[in-house]
């Protein structure tokens, strides 16, 4: 079963507008970690942001802010203030347990996202 | 501080071949994961090393295997390539305990 769904494949927004791109997830553990990377043309994963199953807050990182509904299964990030470099692909992943010995993180299929001038 | 570093980039193999990939952490990181993205299947985990000791392994054949030194540098290796092999490997690093995972900048692996 798929564990993290990205069910948009490509986004555009307008330089300085926000976006939301969505992911959900799936697991029975109460105890889990989520994560955003971001992957430009040239291939290496960013690490952008993360969030704790137990953390009471939403997660924010600059421009970066994660919209976490747990009930919901869902780890939206939100990227204010869109700049052409933020142009990518970006993956959400989740890795259960969050700590211990085990840190395979499960990705996406990832949302292609495009910033137009 | 330093990146994770891979090498090399780019590699072209022919079919049968095998081939060695090397990942040197981020100074102080103690683990090192490895992926295979592909377009068709994603991102998909393949094995995570601490302490020169493998921790945990994903669904892939034997054909893949790899291992850590003492300097937590990794190595990974496919033996008897095959086509479906092309691929983006990539190598993280993270402090034991911490949730930050450090990607380098891959090694594109081509097949033919």
């Amino acid at each position: 079963a798929q564990k993290i769904t990205q069910t948009q494949p490509g986004m555009f927004v307008q330089e300085k507008e926000a976006v939301t791109l969505d992911c959900t997830y799936d697991t029975s553990d109460q105890s889990y970690g989520l994560f955003w990377y971001k992957q430009p043309s040239s291939g290496e994963m960013i690490f952008l942001i993360y969030q704790g199953s137990y953390d009471e807050q939403n997660a924010t990182e600059g421009r970066y802010s994660l919209n976490f509904q747990k009930a919901r299964k869902s780890a939206n990030l939100v990227i204010s203030a869109s700049q052409l470099g933020d142009s990518a692909m970006y993956f959400c992943a989740m890795r259960e347990p969050p700590g211990g010995s085990a840190r395979q993180l499960t990705f996406g299929s990832g949302t292609q996202l495009t910033v137009l001038p | 501080k330093a990146g994770v570093t891979q090498t090399p980039r780019y590699l072209i193999k022919t079919r049968g071949q095998q081939v060695t990939l090397s990942c040197s952490p981020i100074s102080g990181h103690r683990s090192v994961s490895w992926y295979q993205q592909t377009p068709g299947q994603g991102l998909q985990f393949l094995f995570e090393y601490f302490s020169e000791t493998q921790r945990n392994k994903g669904n892939f054949p034997g054909r893949f295997s790899g291992r850590q030194f003492s300097n937590s540098r990794s190595e990974m290796n496919v033996s008897t390539l095959e086509l479906g092999d092309s691929a983006l490997y990539l190598c993280a690093s993270s402090l034991w305990g911490v949730n930050e995972q450090f990607f380098g900048p891959g090694t594109r692996l081509t097949v033919l």
